[in-house]
C-alpha cells in the first residue's frame, strides 16, 4: 500500500505567481489535512477536507489560499499571488477514519518564494 | 483552546545515555496523542501513537506515556545513538470533531559519538 504522495517535493515560484501542491492520500484514505511548517517553527493545522468538502478551513490564511478534495484525483492546495511570507514546507496526512486512526504524513513540498 | 509545548527545545548527550523528552499539553480531551520524528528538510515519521484510553506504547527502544489528568506524555529512548539525532515533535488530536493534530514546537536531539 503505497503511502501518501505529495507533489512536487520542491516548488520555486516568483513573488505573484500560483503555487498548486498536491497531495494523493493512501488507497481508500477519504480524509485529508494540510499543515504548514515555516522556517524554524512548528507545523499548523491548516485545513481538514473529505471527499468534495471543506470540513475546517480554520487554519487557512483568509485570502489567497484554497484547498478543495475532488471526487476523483488528489487534493490541491492552492496559494495565488505567492509573497515572501509563504515560503515553508506544506505537509499534508491521510486517515481512513477521522480520529480512529492516525494520521499518515506525505514527505512534504518544500516552496520557496523568490 | 488546546496548547502543546515540548520540554527541552534542544538537548545533547553522549551516546548510550538513556533520555526523556516531555511534551504537556493545555487541555485533557485529546483523543490520541503522537510522536513524530522529523530529520532535517524531511517528513515526518511516525513513531509512536497513544489513544486517550491507553497509558503507554513501546516499540524497540523507545516508551512513550500519556497521563492525561496532568496534561503530560514522554517518550523514553533507552540507550540513545547518534541515528536518533533528529527533531522530535509530539501532536495531540482535538476532539473537537475534526481531530486536526495541534503540534508542539519540537525537541532537537542531538547524540555524540
Amino acid at each position: 500500500n503505497a503511502g501518501v504522495m505529495q507533489n512536487p517535493r520542491h516548488l520555486v515560484r516568483r513573488r505573484g505567481q500560483e503555487a498548486r501542491l498536491r497531495c494523493s492520500p493512501m488507497k481508500g484514505h477519504s480524509h485529508v489535512y494540510w499543515y504548514r511548517q515555516l522556517p524554524e517553527e512548528g507545523l499548523k493545522f491548516m485545513v481538514y477536507l473529505q471527499k468534495e468538502n471543506i470540513i475546517d478551513e480554520s487554519g487557512m490564511p483568509k485570502e489567497r489560499f484554497s484547498a478543495e478534495f475532488p471526487k476523483e484525483g488528489p487534493s490541491i492546495l492552492r496559494i495565488q499571488q505567492v509573497v515572501r511570507g509563504d515560503s515553508a514546507a506544506y505537509f499534508c496526512a491521510s486517515s481512513g477514519l477521522a480520529g480512529t486512526d492516525t494520521q499518515y504524513f506525505g514527505p512534504g513540498t518544500r516552496l520557496t518564494v523568490l | 483552546k488546546q496548547e502543546v509545548t515540548q520540554i527541552p527545545a534542544a538537548l545533547s548527550v553522549p551516546e548510550g545515555e538513556n533520555l526523556v523528552l516531555n511534551c504537556s499539553f493545555t487541555d485533557s480531551a485529546i483523543y490520541n496523542l503522537q510522536w513524530f520524528r522529523q530529520d532535517p528538510g524531511k517528513g515526518l515519521t511516525s513513531l509512536l501513537l497513544i489513544q486517550s484510553s491507553q497509558r503507554e506504547q513501546t516499540s524497540g527502544r523507545l516508551n512513550a506515556s500519556l497521563d492525561k489528568s496532568s496534561g503530560r506524555s514522554t517518550l523514553y529512548i533507552a540507550a540513545s545513538q547518534p541515528g536518533d539525532s533528529a527533531t522530535y515533535l509530539c501532536a495531540a488530536s482535538t476532539t473537537s470533531g475534526t481531530y486536526k493534530y495541534i503540534f508542539g514546537t519540537g525537541t532537537r536531539l542531538k547524540v555524540l559519538a
